[in-house]
């Protein structure tokens, strides 16, 4: 059974900071990964999807990175601003076919 | 233009009543879910539908009923509401299949069950 953790639970940084979130996966056989941003008291919002085939994606401020065979992603923030304090997602796609979540990072970017 | 959109958004009930919540996405995807967020945030799969068939089936409680009557939407009725049912429920859809399958989720319907 897959099973998807996030490290850190939570993370405080000064703006202007570049920082990184990791995501860990139990099982390697995946179809992708997809990192999410959720605000307090909303949905999700798609950031970025890596397929299972490739090792990274980047939209703009942020940069998302794949290693299949060991388990992880992680995801990229550089120069980091206030609008970005949100809680981060990562979500695995496998055989089964349903998306399986982390526990989230929760991030704050102070002013 | 929304893609994927629930109503409502919230709902506030007495246990023991039963209530229903939609979903409906205009994206063209043939595959469908209803997500559980608790109290830790944490979100699990409940079911999800497959061109109108029922693909997952979580161990979730026999009140809970989703029905799909076309691929662009999926609703969820709740029977005999509890109070540990109070939650937020999400509503999502993709495409079947492999490696390009993005998802997409509504914004959610906070219930209340007092």
């Amino acid at each position: 059974k897959q099973e998807v953790t996030q490290i850190p639970a939570a993370l405080s940084v000064p703006e202007g900071e570049n920082l990184v979130l990791n995501c860990s996966f139990t099982d390697s056989a995946i179809y992708n990964l997809q990192w999410f941003r959720q605000d307090p008291g909303k949905g999700l919002t798609s950031l970025l999807l890596i397929q299972s085939s490739q090792r990274e994606q980047t939209s703009g401020r942020l940069n998302a990175s794949l290693d299949k065979s060991s388990g992880r992603s992680t995801l990229y923030i550089a120069a980091s601003q206030p609008g970005d304090s949100a809680t981060y997602l990562c979500a695995v796609r496998g055989p089964g076919q349903n998306f399986v979540f982390g526990p989230g990072t929760r991030l704050s970017v102070l002013p | 233009d929304t893609a994927v959109s629930q109503t409502p958004k919230y709902l506030v009930t007495q246990m023991g009543n039963d209530k229903s919540i939609k979903c409906e996405q205009n994206l063209g995807h043939d595959t469908m879910y209803w997500y559980k967020q608790d109290s830790k945030k944490f979100l699990k799969i409940m079911f999800s539908y497959n061109n109108k068939e029922l693909i997952i089936n979580e161990t979730v409680p026999n009140r809970f009923s989703p029905k799909s009557p076309d691929k662009a939407h999926l609703n969820l009725h709740i029977n005999s509401l509890e109070l540990g049912d109070s939650a937020v429920y999400f509503c999502a859809s993709s495409h079947w299949g492999g490696e390009n399958t993005e998802a997409f989720f509504g914004q959610g319907t906070r219930l209340t069950v007092v």
